[in-house]
């Protein structure tokens, strides 16, 4: 069963930092991997997808690496913000058969950014 | 933009009881997923439809969960009867047929309370 895991469980910087938060996985037969940030109380909001294929993917101070083979991702959050304060999870979505394809997450990082 | 939308964002009911949610997910999404986050936990997938047809149900709590989608559109959650262990917020996503690479887009979530 595949099992995913999110180091550090909570995160606390100030405002101007560059920051990595890390996810693990524990079976490498994904098809991807996906950051969500979620807001307290609120759903789930895609920042990136990253192809099985793929090694990175970008979007504006969002960085997201995907080492499929040691079954490790990170998000880099450069030039962070009091607004970026939120809880990101990471998932992935397993190889299997019959059009099964719910994502697997992690706990979470509680992450605030202090002004 | 369109959006996943759910009903009520909040319930509180007694053990015992009878609750549903509601799901409207994007127009023209063929997949439709329940997830149920409890607190500081990550979601965890309950059940996946594709239009009317389950396509996975395995973590579904069968003795007191169930869950349609009769016309391939909306879908709806049922609990009976509520025990306290189900307070958590339920999640629906949904995505197109076309393309397993998309993501799933969430809703807002129905948070759920169980006295």
């Amino acid at each position: 069963k595949q099992e995913v895991t999110q180091i550090p469980a909570a995160l606390s910087v100030p405002e101007g930092e560059n920051l990595v938060l890390n996810c693990s996985f524990t079976d490498s037969a994904i098809y991807n991997l996906q950051w969500f940030r979620q807001d307290p109380g609120k759903g789930l909001t895609s920042l990136l997808l990253i192809q099985s294929s793929q090694r990175e993917q970008t979007s504006g101070r969002l960085n997201a690496s995907l080492d499929k083979s040691s079954g490790r991702s990170t998000l880099y959050i450069a030039a962070s913000q009091p607004g970026d304060s939120a809880t990101y999870l990471c998932a992935v979505k397993a190889l299997s058969g019959g059009g099964a394809d719910g994502l697997t997450f992690g706990k979470g990082t509680h992450l605030i950014i202090q002004p | 933009e369109a959006e996943v939308a759910q009903s009520p964002r909040y319930k509180i009911t007694e053990k015992s009881q009878a609750v549903a949610f509601w799901c409207d997910p994007i127009s023209g999404h063929a997949t439709l997923y329940w997830y149920r986050q409890i607190l500081g936990q990550g979601p965890e997938l309950l059940v996946q439809f594709q239009d009317e047809s389950v396509v996975d149900d395995s973590q579904l709590p069968k003795d007191r969960f169930s869950a349609e989608r009769l016309k391939g559109v909306d879908s709806t959650l049922k609990i009976q009867p509520a025990e306290l262990g189900d307070s958590a917020m339920y999640l629906c996503a949904s995505r197109q047929r076309i393309s397993a690479q998309e993501t799933q887009y969430f809703g807002p979530g129905t948070r759920l309370l169980v006295l």
